[in-house]
């Protein structure tokens, strides 16, 4: 079965780097049409999306934080890993990795891990 | 970006019928996928591409539309039904997701 888990710093200050991994099972990012989605969860914003980073390591950026965002995977390990530099106080929130493909959107979802920007 | 528009909350009572709309703000083919999310967890699935049922989901639930307007249906509702309802679409970049619907049993 699925299974994915996202683990983090937990709190962070002011203009540091976010570093995310998601570990995960039940299926490989070296399979094709499988993806790893980051969505966030916020009080500001609700949902939303990040990026995807695909089996063919292929990459998908939301354009308003594209710059800012770096994804990459270790397929061996079954591990994707979401950065975020230079954060605020609008990055606090929970995290979510997810499988996604093309079809399905994002069909499973990691417990989530909570980000808090403070100084 | 597309918007897609909830409507905030809906009361129902056990046993009925219940559509939660969805609305985008420009087409979005069938990319349109509802998740439920209760208190203290994760979304999970429920419907993908307008109107496929994800596995394991009950058949209480159903989805229907293409284009702008989506509806998810559940019938008969159900007290662990109580959640909130998000639409999403995965047609037109950057993938977007509604506000949400609160579900509530009476």
């Amino acid at each position: 079965q699925v299974s994915l888990k996202e683990s983090g710093p937990g709190i962070l200050q002011p203009f540091q780097t976010l570093s995310l991994t998601c570990s995960f099972s039940g299926f490989s990012l070296g399979t094709s049409n499988m993806g790893v989605g980051w969505i966030r969860q916020t009080s500001g914003k609700g949902l939303e999306y990040l990026a995807t980073i695909w089996w063919d390591d292929d990459k998908y950026f939301n354009p308003s934080l594209n710059s800012r965002l770096t994804v990459s995977k270790d397929t061996s390990n079954n591990q994707a890993f979401l950065k975020i530099t230079s954060v605020d106080t609008a990055d606090t929130g929970t995290y979510y990795c997810t499988l996604t493909t093309v079809v399905t959107g994002f069909a499973y979802w990691g417990q989530g891990t909570l980000v808090t920007v403070s100084s | 970006d597309t918007v897609l528009t909830q409507s905030p909350a809906l009361a129902v009572s056990p046993g009925e019928r219940v559509s939660i709309s969805c609305r985008a703000s420009e087409g979005v083919n069938s990319y349109m996928h509802w998740y439920q999310q209760k208190p203290g967890q994760q979304p999970k699935l429920l419907i993908y591409k307008a109107s496929n049922l994800a596995s394991g989901v009950p058949a209480r639930f159903s989805g229907s539309g293409s284009g702008t307007d989506f509806t998810l249906t559940i019938d008969p509702v159900e007290a662990d039904d109580t959640a909130t309802y998000f639409c999403q679409q995965s047609w037109n970049d950057p993938f977007t997701f509604g506000s949400g619907t609160k579900l509530e049993i009476k």
